[in-house]
């Protein structure tokens, strides 16, 4: 099966700036989901966008999806250093019956 | 509160003999799956479970037995565990195949 693949695979930034990270995919899916994972810890599910959806947005988070592109990203506004975690997409793919495929994540660093 | 709890958190085992992970959910989803992270490889999953007595294999499913006899149970079985089943474990849990992803605290294990 398939897998998002996010972008960059590691990102740090200051905190207050915006971290941007992004999923690209390969075939049509039925929705895209973003989750965040702390350091060894479960996953947790951030945000859902179908694929009649452009934009979400979910208190500092706002997710685009470009089905032409086959394409999401992630925006978090004004980081915290509570942000760091690793991010993942994970698609649904409108194949049937297949599992969501999750990326292998961005690593988001956020210094005080 | 709802949750997926697993046990044990840790293990470490030695080469051959069996183990169970426990997996259960307090939420009524019917879908429930296991995957497993390993650094680089990102989250695979190894086999899910639609409702009960209806298991399907993922995409890693060697090694591993599951079963489903009742809706919030899931355990994941290593009837001969071998080092390179070293990972760490979630157990997930959703409404439905492609809807918000519930995980577990994860299993680290350790096959020596």
């Amino acid at each position: 099966s398939q897998q998002g693949e996010e972008d960059p695979q590691a990102l740090s930034i200051q905190e207050g700036e915006n971290a941007t990270m992004n999923c690209s995919y390969k075939t049509s899916i039925n929705n895209l989901q973003w989750y965040r994972q702390n350091s060894g810890r479960g996953l947790v599910h951030l945000i859902l966008i179908r694929s009649n959806e452009r934009e979400k947005h979910s208190g500092r988070l706002r997710v685009t999806l470009d089905t032409s592109k086959k394409s999401s990203s992630l925006l978090i506004t004004a980081s915290r250093a509570a942000d760091t975690a690793s991010y993942f997409c994970a698609t649904d793919e409108n194949s049937g019956n297949t599992p969501l495929v999750f990326g292998k994540g961005t690593r988001l660093s956020v210094i005080a | 509160e709802a949750q997926v709890t697993q046990n044990p958190r840790y293990l470490i085992t030695v080469t051959g003999k069996k183990l169970t992970v426990t997996c259960s959910q307090n939420m009524n989803h019917e879908y429930m799956s296991w995957y497993r992270q390993d650094p680089g490889l990102g989250l695979r999953q190894i086999y899910y479970s639609m409702n009960v007595e209806v298991t399907d294999k993922g995409d890693v499913p060697e090694g591993y037995k599951v079963s489903r006899k009742e809706k919030r149970n899931f355990p994941l079985i290593l009837e001969s565990p071998s080092p390179n089943q070293t990972s760490l474990y979630f157990c997930a849990s959703s409404f439905y195949r492609a809807s918000e992803q519930y995980f577990g605290p994860g299993t680290r294990l350790t096959v020596t």
